[in-house]
């Protein structure tokens, strides 16, 4: 199975800031990963796909990039709603597994 | 407009059996793949299986295969996830999965909306 490590698992930022989390794939998945946003008691959400397109109806403060094995979200602006856990998820073979999470916390 | 509405919450006991349901509409349920996701409480997500309700070709993570069963009834655009043997490590919250697009054995665009979740609680 590919394994995804994410990076940090904990980040503490303000409303405003510009942050970034990483996710590193076991072995080359060429753009393959997506990314979604699970805010508290809620289902996750998919941001973006084929690492760097937004889904429709996504905010443009919302951007992906990399491909084979390191990968990055950045959220050039935090809103409230954005404080939550991101997971990335591989989309190269089965099984299609997640990363452990990022969790966002307001500062 | 795409809805996957899953069945409620239930509390089960170790050795019992369970069927969870997750009815699709808004869109051609037989155009696409349909899955399930698990959330231990407080953990991660992983991916279970997907099922394409059409001719009901069905894909499971190996992790997942022989302990669940992944079903689907085009007549009634629903979707199930069944075990016959419960376990007390069953207990999580299970999510409803619409998978865009698929190249196998690449997703392309993957699972774009998500049911609201089904919380399956197994205890003695």
């Amino acid at each position: 199975d590919i394994q995804l490590t994410q990076s940090p698992s904990f980040l503490s930022a303000s409303a405003g800031d510009r942050v970034t989390i990483t996710c590193r794939a076991s072995q080359g998945i060429s753009n393959y990963l997506a990314w979604y946003r699970q805010q508290p008691g809620k289902a996750p959400k998919l941001l973006i796909y084929a690492a760097s397109t937004l889904l429709s109806g996504v905010p443009s403060r919302f951007s992906g990039s990399g491909s084979g094995t390191d990968f990055t979200l950045t959220i050039s602006s935090l809103q409230p709603e954005d404080f939550a856990t991101y997971y990335c998820q591989q989309l190269n073979s089965s099984p299609y597994t997640f990363g452990q999470g990022t969790t966002l916390e307001i500062k | 407009e795409v809805q996957l509405v899953q069945s409620g919450a239930g509390v089960k006991k170790p050795g019992e059996s369970l069927r969870i349901s997750c009815k699709a509409s808004g869109y051609t349920f037989t155009g696409y793949w349909i899955g399930w996701v698990r959330q231990m409480p407080g953990k991660g997500l992983e991916w279970m299986g997907i099922i394409f309700p059409r001719d009901s070709d069905t894909r499971y993570s190996p992790s997942f295969q022989g302990q669940v069963t992944i079903s689907a009834d085009k007549s009634i655009t629903t979707a199930y996830l069944q075990w016959s043997s419960l376990k007390a490590s069953d207990t999580a919250m299970y999510y409803c999965v619409r998978l865009e697009t698929a190249a196998f054995p690449r997703l392309i665009v993957p699972f774009d909306y998500w049911g609201q979740g089904t919380l399956v609680t197994v205890s003695s």
